[in-house]
């Protein structure tokens, strides 16, 4: 399974957009790239996944360049509730060997008023 | 509502007194797994399982036991535990991988704290 890289911390303003990029150099080709959300003392929360190019949905965006050796999360003018930790995860949409799962340390973004 | 339930919330015990933590969820999901969460390591996988006596180790099994017996419940057993697995765990569930899902749902949490 691909190892992940993310920065330990980032912080911004209400209102501002965020971008957190994750490494994974090592991604095969079959991995998808999966992205969570995670506030104190709560379990952590889907928000976005995607394979190539660009995904958006209501919460966020998640762009992937061609070589897919990293990835961007996008959150769009934050708010002080998005507040949290964001996990990146790299593995196989379809597994016929192993569906064993690596979060990482995730990425703490703290929004200021 | 579809939800992940865990019991208990909370657990204080003492090395060596076996535990069970329950997972349960309304979802029919094939697939569900246990993490734990330690500050500075993130989520770090135990156990999961495909589908119904189906189970396998993740990336720290040592010291925990799970059985799936039914496809919604998956405990999570410590037949002795040791401080070193004074933790906050995490049950999750999702669709089988084969039917194009990476969507998990994760329980509230059990902090277990051994003495």
């Amino acid at each position: 399974l691909a190892k992940t890289t993310q920065p330990i911390s980032m912080d911004s303003y209400e209102g501002q957009e965020v971008n957190i990029t994750c490494s994974h150099n090592n991604i095969a080709t079959n991995d998808y790239i999966t992205w969570y959300q995670q506030f104190p003392s709560q379990g952590p929360r889907f928000i976005i996944q995607g394979y190539k190019t660009k995904v958006t949905n209501e919460v966020a965006s998640l762009f992937i360049p061609a070589d897919r050796k990293s990835s961007t999360l996008s959150l769009p003018r934050v708010s002080l509730s998005d507040t949290a930790v964001y996990y990146c995860l790299v593995g196989p949409r379809l597994s016929y060997n192993t569906d064993k799962l690596i979060f990482g340390t995730g990425t703490r973004l703290q929004v200021f008023p | 509502e579809a939800q992940v339930t865990q019991n208990p919330r909370y657990l204080i015990t003492v090395t060596g007194k076996k535990l069970t933590v329950t997972c349960s969820q309304n979802m029919n999901h094939e697939y569900m797994s246990w993490y734990r969460q330690d500050p500075g390591l993130g989520l770090r996988q135990i156990y999961y399982s495909m589908n119904v006596e189906v189970t396998d180790k993740g990336d720290v099994p040592e010291g925990y036991k799970v059985s799936r017996k039914e496809k919604r419940n998956f405990p999570l057993i410590l037949e002795s535990p040791s401080p070193n697995q004074t933790s906050l765990y995490f049950c999750a569930s999702s669709l089988s991988r084969d039917r194009g899902s990476y969507e998990q749902y994760f329980g509230p949490g059990t902090r277990l704290t051994v003495t």
